[in-house]
């Protein structure tokens, strides 16, 4: 089975600051994408950032970047110079060749 | 671009009947369209993964007699949720791919049957 975890089901950190979401997944292929969605309370799934697994190099987009361990099938999502419109739930997913599977979800509050 | 769209964005019905959701992909061919659900402050679940001109594929516990998918066309797949009954009350989403890895998510349908 392939699933995804979230340990953190909340999370808050100060304005400015920087936070790490965690996220680890299981799986016997070789192939795969990760990704990192942000949920917003309008409830539409935005693409944060994209990992592709061949790739040992970590993504980045601004001032989000991950920390991408496949071996240890870890994916963790760093956001740096948090912002409050940074607050929401954010989901990772695991998805190979035919669907996507979410985590749980950690829900992040940036606070003033 | 990438932009998917969903109709209606809220629906209310009376129990026993029957609701239709829409899910177009405006800007490209979708050749795979998928079906979440969503419970409050949980995860997305999968229902069923549809290819354009063949039967859906659901998850194990998903009622494909409840739950009708059609995907007809390579911009345009429909859930149909027949004889809703409170318990169907969700927030339903549609992600399409025209292939690769990335799905591209519609803004949500919540389903209100009362």
């Amino acid at each position: 089975a392939q699933t995804v975890t979230q340990s953190q089901p909340e999370m808050s950190v100060q304005e400015a600051e920087t936070v790490t979401l965690s996220c680890t997944y299981d799986t016997s292929e070789n192939n795969y994408y990760l990704f990192w969605y942000k949920q917003p309370p309008s409830r539409q799934m935005i693409l944060v950032i994209r990992q592709e697994a061949y790739k040992q190099q970590n993504a980045t987009e601004n001032r989000f970047s991950v920390n991408f361990q496949k071996a240890a099938k870890s994916f963790s999502l760093k956001i740096s110079d948090s912002q409050l419109g940074d607050t929401a739930m954010y989901f990772c997913a695991y998805a190979p060749v035919g669907d996507m599977r979410f985590g749980a979800g950690t829900r992040l509050t940036v606070k003033p | 671009g990438a932009v998917v769209s969903q109709h209606p964005s809220r629906v209310i019905c009376k129990s026993g009947t029957s609701v239709k959701i829409e899910c177009r992909s405006l800007d490209f061919q979708a050749t795979t369209m998928f079906w979440y659900r969503q419970f409050p402050k949980q995860s997305l679940m999968l229902m069923a993964t549809s290819n354009e001109g063949s039967k859906a594929t659901y998850e194990q516990g998903v009622e494909k007699d409840k739950f009708l998918i059609n995907h007809a066309s390579l911009t345009l797949s429909t859930l149909t949720v027949t004889s809703a009954h409170p318990e169907d009350s969700s927030f339903y989403i549609c992600s399409a791919r025209s292939g690769g890895y990335e799905q591209y998510f519609g803004p949500g349908t919540r389903l209100t049957v009362t």
